[in-house]
């Protein structure tokens, strides 16, 4: 079955610490990999995909085949971060045609 | 604003009534997207056209659904026959077809079947 799971709904951190955002994922076959960040009042926008390997606001994220995981992660959290994030996966080159969204995580960063 | 955009933001109905969205996608894309989000959830996929045809539908998207794209360019998704359950956020999304592409999502529309 393919399926992510993020399986924090709710991670708390304070100002400066480091956060990680879990993701696992489950495909038949060489999927993409994507965070999705949606800010409160705003729409859902891409935040990073693995294959870019980029650096977005300071996150990151590595694919880990034999994990099956995808967690995106920030050395020094800042109150702007706080959001909800959605991992989310498609076929390789957008040969699936959709994504495939966990349930969420939202990030609170208390200062 | 010239990305992805909804109508209407909200729409509240009664059980049994039809209802339709619409969806303007980003001018040059050629695949559109709808998703369907429940509260607490992430989207689910419901279907997806390129250009004027619709290449999948999930098995979310029940007979009482039927999406269109007449010229390839808006969209439009109507539910007959509501029910609360199809009380949801519709989301809808647009991108290339082409390799490693974005997807951009509208704002939505709200359901809310009373």
């Amino acid at each position: 079955a393919q399926r992510v799971t993020q399986p924090e709904k709710l991670l708390s951190v304070f100002k400066g610490a480091p956060v990680e955002l879990k993701c696992n994922y489950s495909y038949s076959g060489s999927p993409e990999l994507f965070w999705y960040v949606q800010y409160s009042r705003q729409r859902l926008q891409l935040l990073l995909r693995h294959i870019s390997r980029e650096s977005i606001k300071g996150f990151t994220a590595d694919l880990n085949k034999g994990e099956t995981s995808f967690h995106l992660k920030k050395p020094f959290a800042q109150e702007e971060d706080s959001a909800m994030y959605y991992c989310a996966l498609t076929g390789y080159g957008g040969s699936q045609g959709n994504l495939i969204f966990g349930k969420g995580t939202k990030l609170s960063v208390k200062p | 604003d010239t990305g992805v955009s909804q109508d209407p933001r909200h729409k509240i109905t009664k059980r049994g009534q039809n209802v339709t969205f619409r969806c303007d996608p980003i001018s040059e894309h050629n695949r559109l997207y709808w998703y369907r989000q429940t509260l607490g959830q992430g989207p689910e996929f419901l279907t997806y056209f390129q250009n004027e045809a619709q290449l999948e539908k999930s098995r979310l998207l029940s007979d009482r659904f039927s999406a269109e794209r007449p010229k390839g360019s808006f969209s439009t998704l109507e539910i007959q026959r509501t029910e609360q359950g199809d009380s949801a956020m519709y989301l809808c999304a647009s991108s290339l077809a082409a390799l490693n592409t974005e997807a951009f999502f509208g704002q939505g529309t709200r359901l809310t079947v009373v």
